[in-house]
């Protein structure tokens, strides 16, 4: 069963602005990562917060975690065209082995 | 070297056929995942191996075989199966011991016919 939930399914936003996603998940975690994928192909990794962290940043991404609310929160800053992708979240289990699950999704167009 | 190298690409196939799909990486990661894919849905996990050993399966029926013949290859046998089948199947890999991030291949466009 999939582990987590995003909103918004689908974002549209025009160069420049800032872009905000979410993630819930259900079960305890060690972790929650965030990938992106162009088109359907492979996914590719982006940032990665463990269970005792609240926030992370690497370059314009900016995560966040609530492990008593059980969500993350991922903020692309200065949004541009080529960060036009599908956005997902994915936990990894504190228990259950190596099971990393992923959330719904979300599509982002960045309009130029 | 960090890809997961994933073959074919893309894959027709009859319900009476059998094929395979294949997955390969040399980054020494100990973890080896198959996931289906269908349209505008979310990678959804079918097999676990880790240390080539079959640690998770989720209910995957058995017309989908896995197999991991050494640390750095991993496969999908392919039998029977239905035009619902038809999907993205990724691999990727990542090690037991230090960074959890996942690698992941281009993946492989089955269609079933």
């Amino acid at each position: 069963s999939q582990q987590g939930e995003e909103d918004p399914q689908a974002l549209s936003i025009q160069e420049g602005e800032n872009a905000t996603m979410n993630c819930s998940y259900k079960t305890s975690i060690n972790n929650l990562q965030w990938y992106r994928q162009n088109s359907g192909r492979g996914l590719v990794h982006l940032i990665l917060i463990r269970s005792n962290e609240r926030e992370k940043h690497s370059g314009r991404l900016r995560v966040t975690l609530d492990t008593s609310k059980k969500s993350s929160s991922l903020l692309i800053t200065a949004s541009r065209a080529a960060d036009t992708a599908s956005y997902f979240c994915a936990t990894d289990a504190a228990i259950g082995g190596s099971r990393l699950t992923f959330g719904e999704g979300t599509q982002l167009t960045v309009n130029p | 070297d960090t890809e997961v190298t994933q073959t074919p690409k893309h894959l027709v196939m009859g319900m009476t056929n059998k094929k395979s799909l294949k997955c390969e990486q040399h980054m020494g990661h100990r973890a080896m995942y198959w996931y289906k894919q269908k349209a505008k849905k979310p990678p959804e996990l079918m097999f676990v191996y880790s240390y080539e050993k079959l640690s998770i399966n989720e209910s995957v029926p058995s017309r989908f075989s896995p197999e991991c013949p050494n640390s750095s290859l991993l496969n999908l046998h392919l039998h029977a199966l239905q035009p619902e089948d038809s999907a993205l199947y990724l691999c990727a890999s990542r090690a037991l011991l230090g960074s959890p991030e996942a690698f992941f291949g281009q993946g492989t466009r089955l269609t079933v016919v």
